[in-house]
């Protein structure tokens, strides 16, 4: 069965930082393009970033390009998105989601989400 | 990027009635060259993560009920309930992957 099990998560000031991780279990995690999705309290959704499977291509939104960057380490089966200079519109629920189609933005399988809360 | 919008933004319909919402995108998701619409539907209850329902704008998830169905194609999609079941209380939403994600704004469909 396919687990994703965010962590890292947590309360912090605005221009600080944050390290977010997802392990990965159930399928061949090399494999696989993975993404960050947020959802803001009780919001929508907004795709955060993209990682292919190799590690070689990465792309963001707009709105966090230049402050967080999406990596991954597939020998321990985990994606990790290290986010800076953290603004109050950060604050949301950060899913990392697992393509299932080959195109890399169909998000076939979610975790539970960790919890980012910007604020002074 | 495509923006994607969904109608209505709330819906309530009786147990065992139909539940249709709409998703229109802002350009067409179909790409030609293997004539698929780049299109996917999520459930999301309380609490919990979205759930994959279809992909490909009609091809349902494994383990998915048959009385939902999807459809559409090029920019006017649909998501349809055909006899609305208590545990189909959820937000709903459309997602685009022909380019940089997207999704719709959601649907909250209610019981009446």
């Amino acid at each position: 069965e396919v687990q994703l099990v965010e962590s890292g998560g947590g309360l912090v000031q605005p221009g600080g930082s944050l390290r977010l991780s997802c392990a990965a279990s159930g399928f061949t995690f090399s494999n696989y393009e993975m993404s960050w999705v947020r959802q803001a309290p009780g919001k929508g959704l907004e795709w955060v970033s993209y990682i292919s499977s190799t590690g070689s291509t990465r792309y963001y939104a707009d709105s966090v390009k230049g402050r967080f960057t999406i990596s991954r380490d597939n020998a321990k089966n985990s994606l990790y998105l290290q986010m800076n200079s953290l603004r109050p519109e950060d604050t949301a629920l950060y899913y990392c989601a697992k393509d299932g189609s080959g195109s890399g933005y169909l998000f076939h399988r979610w975790g539970q989400g960790t919890l980012v809360s910007v604020s002074s | 990027d495509i923006v994607m919008t969904q109608s209505p933004d709330s819906l309530a319909v009786s147990l065992g009635e139909r539940a249709t919402i709409n998703c229109k995108s802002s350009q067409s998701v179909l790409y030609s060259s293997n004539n698929k619409n780049y299109l996917a539907w999520f459930q999301q209850k309380p609490g919990q993560p979205p759930k994959l329902l279809f992909y490909w704008a009609s091809t349902r998830e494994s383990g998915v009920p048959d009385r939902f169905s999807g459809s559409g194609s090029g920019t006017d999609f649909t998501l349809t309930i055909s006899s609305l079941q208590a545990e189909d209380v959820a937000v709903y939403f459309c997602q685009q992957y022909y380019s940089t994600p997207t999704f719709g704004q959601g649907t909250k469909l209610e019981i009446k």
